[in-house]
């Protein structure tokens, strides 16, 4: 089976400072992950992917994350935080190999000007 | 290249009706999802579907749920004799393969049953 932890339901974070948005997951074989944001009443879109290669993955609108693979971790993180980034995050991964992602419950980011 | 198309965006059913949701995949997917989504709570998974075919619908309720991808035209989840603990917003996603592939979402059509 596969899982996905979002330890925190909320992070709140200044405008212009750094920010990290956790996740864990657990799965057997290598992992696919994936970051996606959800606006309000929106769907969600994908931000970025890690399948294999370099660990730093860049993804849109400055968002990186970084596959860890001893801790079993891909946070996502962004240098400078943006008012309009506030929205939910969720980090999703997939066995490789499979077709379905689980994805985690999302934690809210909240960034204030 | 249009995105992920879902209709209606909100439905409204009473207990006891049938409530049939629409997904248009991004042109040239092939591959269609379909997830809920309540409140608090993440994605849960409910089928995968391909031109045709079912592959996988480990997530779907046995029973009143089924999903369809015919060869011509839109993915159709239909859910028959609806309950309140229905009411969710349920998405729709594509992508152009299956595995390490990214999934385009709709904008989700939200279901209120009274």
């Amino acid at each position: 089976a596969q899982s996905v932890a979002q330890p925190e339901d909320q992070v709140n974070v200044a405008e212009g400072n750094p920010l990290t948005v956790k996740c864990t997951y657990s799965v057997s074989g290598n992992p696919y992950l994936f970051w996606y944001v959800q606006y309000p009443n929106r769907g969600l879109q994908f931000l970025l992917k890690y399948i294999t290669g370099d660990n730093l993955v860049k993804g849109s609108y400055g968002f990186e994350a970084e596959f860890n693979k001893s801790q079993t971790s891909f946070h996502l993180k962004k240098p400078s935080a943006l008012v309009s980034d506030s929205a939910l995050y969720f980090c999703a991964v997939a066995r490789g190999g499979s077709y379905i992602p689980t994805f985690g419950r999302g934690t809210s980011l909240i960034v204030h000007p | 290249n249009a995105g992920v198309m879902q209709n209606p965006r909100h439905l409204v059913r009473r207990r006891g009706q049938e409530a049939r949701l629409r997904c248009s995949p991004m042109k040239g997917h092939s591959h269609v999802y379909w997830y809920r989504q309540l409140p608090e709570e993440g994605l849960k998974f409910m089928v995968y579907l391909q031109k045709e075919n079912i592959i996988d619908e480990s997530g779907m309720p046995k029973e009143r749920f089924s999903a369809e991808f015919p060869k011509e035209g839109p993915s159709i989840l239909r859910i028959q004799q609806v309950v309140r603990g229905d009411s969710a917003a349920y998405f729709c996603a594509s992508s152009p393969a299956g595995q390490g592939h990214e999934q385009y979402f709709g904008p989700g059509t939200r279901l209120t049953v009274t």
